[in-house]
């Protein structure tokens, strides 16, 4: 069974100001890795995609990805109050993702004004 | 493009009674899944469909039934209610192109209380 953890938070980061969320995974063979935002009383949705060891940057987001260290993690630069949101780290079932994602708790991100 | 619909939006069951969740999509996508998050936890899998015709079971399907009988609708059956089903059940769905995974659109999600 694929484990994904994230601390749930909440992490309270400045405006403006850089916030760093951190995802390990348990499962060596990963090979797809993501970033979903989720408003509260919402549903989630694809803000990050990664597949290489390395960055990747898109806008403000940047997603890093250390397959050695089974760690991936989201930078999210100049924070806004309208980034608030839990951000759910995932990667694909077994099975080569047929069976879809398996998701992390969340972490809860608050940006204050 | 309506994306992926669920009804009802939200809905209160009595302990014993049964339901079905509706969800379709207009994407034309071949892999449907059914998840339930509870208050401060990640996405769990109920069932998933890789095309008409064709379910499995994920993580949690104790109390739940699916069938697949179009490419576009994927309903989720609660038979027996109880209060452990109590969740948001979110469907999703995304298409079998390409070599990596690809997005999982989301519905807005069917919010269950069993009383």
């Amino acid at each position: 069974q694929k484990e994904v953890e994230q601390n749930s938070g909440p992490l309270s980061v400045p405006e403006g100001a850089i916030a760093s969320l951190n995802c390990t995974y348990s499962d060596r063979g990963s090979q797809s890795f993501f970033w979903y935002r989720q408003y509260s009383g919402k549903s989630p949705e694809l803000i990050m995609s990664i597949y290489s060891n390395g960055d990747k940057e898109d806008g403000r987001f940047t997603a890093q990805l250390n397959k050695a260290s089974q760690y991936v993690s989201l930078l999210i630069r100049d924070s806004q109050p309208s980034d608030s949101a839990t951000y759910l780290c995932a990667v694909p079932r077994p099975g080569g993702g047929a069976d879809g994602l398996t998701f992390g708790k969340g972490t809860h991100l608050i940006i204050q004004p | 493009n309506a994306g992926v619909t669920q009804t009802p939006k939200f809905r209160i069951l009595k302990i014993g009674q049964s339901m079905t969740l509706q969800c379709t999509q207009d994407m034309n996508h071949n892999y449907m899944y059914w998840y339930r998050q509870d208050p401060g936890m990640g996405l769990k899998l109920i069932y998933y469909s890789v095309g008409a015709g064709i379910t499995d079971k994920g993580e949690v399907p104790n109390g739940y039934n699916v069938s697949r009988s179009t490419t576009e609708d994927f309903p989720l059956r609660l038979e027996l209610a109880a209060p452990s089903q109590t969740s948001v059940y979110f469907c999703a769905s995304r298409t079998a192109l390409g070599t990596h995974f690809g997005e999982l659109f989301f519905g807005e999600g069917s919010r269950l209380t069993v009383l």
